[in-house]
């Protein structure tokens, strides 16, 4: 079963524009990771968040956190052709470094 | 690039069959993750193995099991497959097993089809 739920489902925007896409989890976490998928492909890590962070920046990225409605968003600024792929939020719990992901939200940047 | 590997890259069995998928971890990495992801779907949990024993299983029935070897490459064994078993499958190699900020390096998977 899926610990986290993303939406949307799938976002469709204009090179430059920002894309924000959401997370929802129902379980007590130790900290929440976004991952890209390109293309039904491998998956690649790109941040990770604690649950006692409320905000972390990579690069054009910046993840948030909310424990207390056990939700999570990410947000890609200026947004480029290349960023087109399927994001995965991850949590993991008590049980170390098992991951559960949510259903994804599907990016496509048109040039 | 994240240094694991995965073999083949993709396979056609049909129902009934048994298949056994392979993973490389990357370097230096003692624990091994492996998740099924089928099509539109995020990945789920299979099992986790840590210097060649199994540390956590996912809800999957156990005609899939697995191996970790010494060198901590890994296998992905499903018997007796079944068409829901199409999917992607993908492995994750990691430096420690309990670290919950340990980031898991994913390989490409394998894409399983059966017929």
């Amino acid at each position: 079963s899926q610990q986290g739920e993303e939406d949307p489902q799938a976002l469709s925007i204009q090179e430059g524009e920002n894309a924000t896409m959401n997370c929802s989890y129902k379980t007590s976490i130790n900290n929440l990771q976004w991952y890209r998928q390109n293309s039904g492909r491998g998956l690649v890590h790109l941040i990770l968040i604690r649950s006692n962070e409320r905000e972390k920046h990579s690069g054009r990225l910046r993840v948030t956190l909310d424990t207390s409605k056990k939700s999570s968003s990410l947000l890609i600024t200026a947004s480029r052709a290349a960023d087109t792929a399927s994001y995965f939020c991850a949590t993991d719990g008590a049980a170390g470094n098992k991951l559960t992901f949510g259903g994804g939200t599907r990016v496509l940047v048109k040039p | 690039e994240t240094g694991v590997t995965q073999s083949p890259t993709h396979l056609i069995k049909t129902r009934g069959q048994q298949v056994t998928l392979r993973c490389s971890s990357q370097s230096g990495h003692n624990t091994v993750s492996w998740y099924q992801q089928a099509l539109g779907q995020g990945p789920q949990f299979i099992f986790q193995y840590y210097r060649e024993e199994e540390n956590g299983r996912g809800n999957f029935p156990p005609r899939f099991s697995g191996l970790q070897f010494p060198n901590y490459s890994s296998e992905l064994n499903v018997n007796a497959l079944e068409l829901d078993d199409s999917a992607l499958y993908l492995c994750a190699s990691s430096l420690d097993r309990a670290s919950s900020t340990d980031t898991q390096y994913f390989g490409p998977g394998t894409r399983l089809t059966v017929l």
